[in-house]
């Protein structure tokens, strides 16, 4: 079966430091993991995906993530956080057919 | 630009009222989704529909009933509103061949009194 775990509800940092969202995974087969972010009153926006090619995955707005299969973990960073990143981060995982698995969400915030 | 729409941003409707939200798609993809988000749940999928006329239920179909006459359009009924449904509803679309890359709607918050 597969699921996810964001191992962080509520994430904290300061203007121009470095971001580091946890996710880790259970699946049966080769995943396909993905990052989205929901800005207040917004749906829910792609960051960036992994499947199964390169291990270290670039996003959007300088996000990243790399995949470490022994670990089974697919955590977000970003060298340096901006104000405009404050918003919720949801961590997926693939299911079965056409099912995605979403992660509880972590919600940054960003201090000035 | 791709895009999802939904009827409302916001709905207050009352205990067993019939309700109805809206979701319209202009990528003519034949995936379409309803999930529920719920703070500290992320969010579950409701119904899913892979083609018109077809449906498939998720995690939480209860109370719960869905429409796709038209490839564009999937719409999400509740049969009759009860306060524990009270929450956010996500309505998102994928094409067959990248299906776990979805792309939502903004989202209606619905309060049931």
């Amino acid at each position: 079966a597969q699921s996810v775990t964001q191992l962080d509800s509520h994430v904290s940092v300061s203007e121009g430091t470095p971001v580091l969202l946890r996710c880790n995974y259970s699946s049966s087969y080769s995943p396909s993991l993905f990052w989205y972010v929901q800005h207040p009153n917004k749906g829910l926006q792609l960051l960036l995906k992994y499947t199964s090619a390169a291990t270290l995955v670039k996003g959007i707005n300088g996000f990243e993530a790399e995949f470490k299969k022994s670990e089974t973990s697919f955590h977000l960073t970003k060298p340096s956080a901006h104000m405009s990143d404050a918003a919720e981060y949801f961590c997926v995982v693939r299911g079965g057919g056409f099912k995605t698995i979403f992660g509880a969400g972590t919600r940054l915030f960003v201090k000035a | 630009d791709v895009k999802v729409t939904q009827s409302s941003r916001y709905l207050v409707k009352r205990t067993g009222e019939k309700v109805f939200l809206e979701c319209v798609q202009d990528m003519d993809h034949e995936n379409m989704f309803w999930y529920r988000q719920d703070p500290g749940l992320g969010l579950r999928l409701i119904y899913f529909s892979y083609d018109v006329k077809m449906k498939e239920k998720g995690d939480i179909p209860e109370g719960y009933s869905v429409s796709r006459e038209k490839k564009e359009r999937f719409s999400l009924i509740l049969e009759s509103a009860s306060t524990n449904q009270t929450s956010m509803y996500l309505c998102a679309s994928s094409s067959p061949s990248v299906p776990y890359e979805q792309y939502f709607g903004p989202g209606t918050r619905l309060t049931v009194t």
